[in-house]
């Protein structure tokens, strides 16, 4: 069975700064991998998702994220945030023969001015 | 607008008592997934139904049932609430295994 961790619960981050999100997934296969943001109060919403081919991906908002199958890893990125970008980020697994993701704890992020 | 229409908004109900929670999936997704996310749970995937058949089944408690109608609409029921069951119930669907595309969740509270 597919699992995803996040290995960091919070980061806190200037306007302006870079940001990297880690995410490390365990599946036998080819994984599908997404990343997904939810802002408080609201449903989460597609950033970005690699299925296959170039192993760096870009994604709305300025976010893009890097496959690395050596590392198992799926790390988020983005140059420079901006205030609004504070909210809780998801990295999620999933599979070409399964309809079923799996999300990981996720990590929220704040960003100080 | 995500595409996913999910009502009511919020719900605050008893304990003991029995809810339905009910989901409109995007045009022409087939798939419908319903999460649970709660502050010590995470998102918990509790069920998915395909054109109307159970898929898979997650970490679904026997006090909830879901549905899939013709339409594609999908109905969750939670009966016999508890304090714990107090979270946000997120409504996915997807067209294929490609990523879901979420509903903006029904804030549940048990009182």
């Amino acid at each position: 069975a597919q699992s995803v961790t996040q290995p960091d619960i919070h980061i806190t981050v200037s306007e302006g700064a870079s940001l990297e999100l880690r995410c490390n997934y365990s599946y036998g296969a080819t994984p599908y991998l997404f990343w997904y943001v939810q802002s408080p109060g609201q449903g989460l919403q597609l950033l970005l998702k690699y299925f296959s081919g170039d192993t760096l991906v870009q994604g709305i908002k300025g976010f893009e994220a890097e496959f690395k199958r050596s590392q198992s890893s799926f790390n988020l990125r983005k140059p420079s945030v901006h205030w609004s970008d504070a909210a809780e980020y998801f990295c999620a697994v999933g599979a070409s023969n399964d309809y079923k993701l799996s999300f990981g704890a996720g990590t929220t992020v704040t960003v100080r001015a | 607008d995500s595409g996913v229409t999910q009502t009511p908004k919020h719900l605050i109900t008893a304990t003991g008592q029995r809810v339905t929670l009910r989901c409109s999936p995007r045009s022409g997704d087939l798939s419908v997934y319903w999460y649970q996310q709660s502050l010590d749970q995470g998102l918990q995937f509790l069920i998915q139904y395909y054109n109307g058949e159970e898929r898979a089944k997650g970490n679904i408690l026997e006090r909830f049932s879901a549905q899939q109608f013709p339409d594609l609409h999908s109905e969750l029921n939670l009966s016999s609430l508890e304090l714990g069951d107090s979270a946000l119930y997120f409504c996915a669907s997807s067209v294929d295994t490609r990523g879901y595309t979420f509903g903006s969740g029904t804030r549940l509270t048990v009182v």
